[in-house]
């Protein structure tokens, strides 16, 4: 059981947009910033988000997150079949080992 | 740019021990903390700890807090991560990550994963 809730899985057609929820509590999202990362199986993971809505050089525009209270999201624009992968959220809880990552959504493009 | 590179695949029995290396070159090696990351089959990812490479400092996860150490070499830019008493369930790929853009605000260069099997 993680301490990030993710959904198990999401899809959506390409070209359309998805959006990848993360619910925590006071402790972690509620005070500290969300990173999100990119995981294609086999390969290690991908920073696709940090400090809740920056994107590192590289990642594209088509990517977003945004943080409100103890929940983050993070947004997939004009999708792709190469953004098929697992995608997980991670921060600092300051009650619990000191990072957390969710259980992690698997995008299927349909 | 930015690389860490890890040490190859290993097969253990339970009981032993097992260390994973963690090269990293093309940045200032003690300018930035490393993470442990461990991912079980079919499973999500799971933080192990992380270590200071300017100063050794380490802060590990609870559940590891007996097994594991991790260490480092400013020789030659290189961190350590050793699990020891091994179990099956201990079966799982590690990866080191850099603390890029400080300390609690994500990983942004991952090595490209040591597998640890552990079996009778």
């Amino acid at each position: 059981q993680s301490v990030l809730t993710q959904p198990p899985s999401v899809s959506a057609a390409p070209g359309q947009k998805v959006t990848i929820s993360c619910s925590g509590s006071s402790s972690n999202i509620g005070s500290n910033s969300v990173s999100w990362y990119q995981q294609v199986p086999g390969t290690a993971p991908k920073l696709l988000i940090y400090d809740n809505n920056k994107r590192p050089s590289g990642i594209p525009d088509r990517f977003s997150g945004s943080k409100s209270g103890t929940s983050a999201t993070l947004g997939i624009t004009g999708l792709q079949t190469g953004d098929e992968a697992d995608y997980y959220c991670g921060t600092w809880d300051i009650s619990l080992s000191p990072w957390v990552f969710g259980g992690g959504t698997k995008l299927t493009v349909l | 740019q930015a690389q860490l590179v890890q040490s190859g695949a290993e097969v253990k029995k339970p009981g032993a021990s097992v260390k994973v290396s963690c090269k990293a070159s093309e940045y200032r090696f003690i300018a930035y903390y490393i993470y442990w990351v461990r991912q079980a089959p079919g499973q999500g990812l799971e933080w192990m700890g992380w270590l200071n490479p300017n100063s050794g400092v380490t802060n590990y996860a609870q559940k590891f807090q007996d097994r594991v150490t991790m260490t480092r070499d400013t020789s030659i830019n290189t961190v350590y991560m050793e699990v020891s008493r091994l179990r099956s369930d201990d079966t799982a790929v590690y990866y080191c990550a850099r603390a890029g853009y400080g300390l609690l605000h994500g990983m942004d260069v991952w090595g490209q994963g040591t597998t640890v099997t552990v079996s009778s």
